[in-house]
């Protein structure tokens, strides 16, 4: 099956630089990525999320690089805010497989 | 609010009781799916349900059963429980069998196995 392993583990910035989570995926049918932020205690939220089609996707301070060849997409959050702080998963997916592979998970932290 | 509710919030139970978690889908939504997640852990998934039929299973326990029914609600049922057990559940739901589509979260259930 898939294997998604995501990192870092934990990421600490400053307020206004740049953060970036790498993931790597073994599935090379997988082709579906999506990003979910999950604050503490709270439901993870999808934020982003890039098809296979496609090698880069933004929307505003966040975006999303896939390389196929690699087996590996990032996110990347710039001009960082204490509000993005919150644990952050990546996950792969197939549409005919019918189940989300999530990685392990980063948790930023946005120092002000 | 992601439109996907969850019954109970928390739950404390003790070893070797049995639970039944509940969720209900965002409406229109044919698909569920029930993951776990542990202290500081990522997400795990257990089991998927499209339009009463199940169509995915995970790392799921024996111990641990679901179903969808006719008006789509799910539920989990946990037996037998086990310190071990103690951790969020969350279901998500979304409109389409297949897995290249956004899942939407419920709020999850809390359990706490003493």
């Amino acid at each position: 099956g898939e294997n998604v392993e995501q990192h870092p583990s934990t990421l600490s910035v400053q307020e206004g630089d740049s953060a970036v989570i790498k993931c790597t995926y073994s599935d090379s049918a997988s082709n579906y990525f999506p990003w979910y932020k999950q604050e503490l205690g709270k439901r993870p939220q999808l934020i982003i999320d890039i098809r296979s089609n496609v090698g880069e996707k933004k929307d505003q301070r966040i975006a999303v690089t896939l390389n196929k060849t690699a087996k590996h997409f990032s996110l990347h959050i710039t001009e960082t805010q204490p509000e993005d702080s919150a644990v952050y998963f990546c996950a792969a997916s197939r549409n005919n497989f019918n189940k989300f592979y999530f990685g392990s998970g980063t948790k930023l932290n946005v120092k002000p | 609010d992601s439109g996907v509710t969850q019954t109970p919030k928390h739950l404390i139970t003790a070893t070797g009781q049995r639970v039944t978690l509940r969720c209900s889908p965002r409406s229109g939504d044919l698909s569920v799916y029930w993951y776990q997640q542990s202290l500081d852990q990522g997400l795990q998934f257990l089991i998927q349900y499209y339009n009463g039929e199940e169509r995915a299973k995970g790392n799921i326990l024996e111990r641990f059963s679901a179903q969808q029914f006719p008006d789509l609600h799910s539920e989990l049922n946990l037996s037998s429980l086990e310190l071990g057990d103690s951790a969020l559940y969350f279901c998500a739901s979304s409109p389409v069998a297949g897995a290249s589509y956004e899942q939407y979260f419920g709020p999850g259930t809390r359990l706490t196995v003493t």
